[in-house]
């Protein structure tokens, strides 16, 4: 079955340290990647996205994320947390012949502490 | 410009009441979705309409909820004879196409009692 996993439920990393938040896919084929992050009483803000290319892909606010096709993953990573990042982070697909129909993952929430 | 607006924020009903959702999408989207988060969860699919039609209504969970949009712009999720259960965020997005990026409105949560 097509599913979407955020292993980390919650994640505390001290303020300047790095960050990388993980996400697994389970589908026979490469589907469209993105991360969301949405903060407290927020929408969801698109980070960024993968469709096809470089796997390495830029997004805002300093953020980066690596497709790997043998792993099924496509990890978040900011190399300096800032404490305005903390918030919750979820990772979604959009399986082939899925539309723009997001498929999401449970979330992971970032504490960052002072 | 103004994004996605969600109406209202908070809703509190009773068991058994109806209630509508109502959704602004951003000017000149076409797709237009709606999500179900409750707590703890990520958004669900509920429903995407391109232009008026709904192209895809398979996250209804149920025939207690409808959603129309009958010009195109403004949409509506109904439920009907609400349960405890019902109670979640319901999120709006609006894109472009169905090929652009999502922008998501900041939800209303609603409260069964």
């Amino acid at each position: 079955a097509q599913s979407v996993t955020q292993p980390d439920i919650h994640i505390t990393v001290s303020e300047g340290a790095s960050l990388e938040l993980r996400c697994n896919y389970s589908y026979g084929a490469t589907p469209y990647l993105f991360w969301y992050v949405q903060s407290p009483g927020q929408g969801l803000q698109l980070l960024l996205k993968y469709f096809s290319g470089d796997t390495l892909v830029q997004g805002i606010k300093g953020f980066e994320a690596e497709f790997k096709r043998s792993q099924s993953s496509f990890n978040l990573r900011k190399p300096s947390v800032h404490w305005s990042d903390a918030a919750e982070y979820f990772c979604a697909v959009v399986f082939t012949g899925g539309g723009n129909k997001l498929t999401f993952g449970t979330g992971t929430q970032l504490k960052v502490e002072l | 410009g103004a994004g996605v607006s969600q109406t209202p924020s908070n809703k509190v009903t009773e068991k058994g009441k109806y209630v509508e959702l109502r959704c602004d999408p951003i000017s000149g989207h076409t797709a237009l979705y709606w999500y179900r988060q409750s707590l703890g969860q990520g958004p669900e699919f509920l429903i995407y309409f391109q232009g008026t039609g709904a192209a895809d209504d398979s996250g209804l969970p149920n025939d207690r909820f409808f959603a129309v949009r009958p010009e195109g712009s403004v949409s509506t999720l109904k439920i009907q004879r609400t349960e405890r259960g019902d109670s979640a965020v319901y999120l709006c997005a609006s894109s472009l196409d169905s090929r652009s990026p999502l922008h998501f409105g900041n939800g209303t949560r609603l409260t069964v009692t």
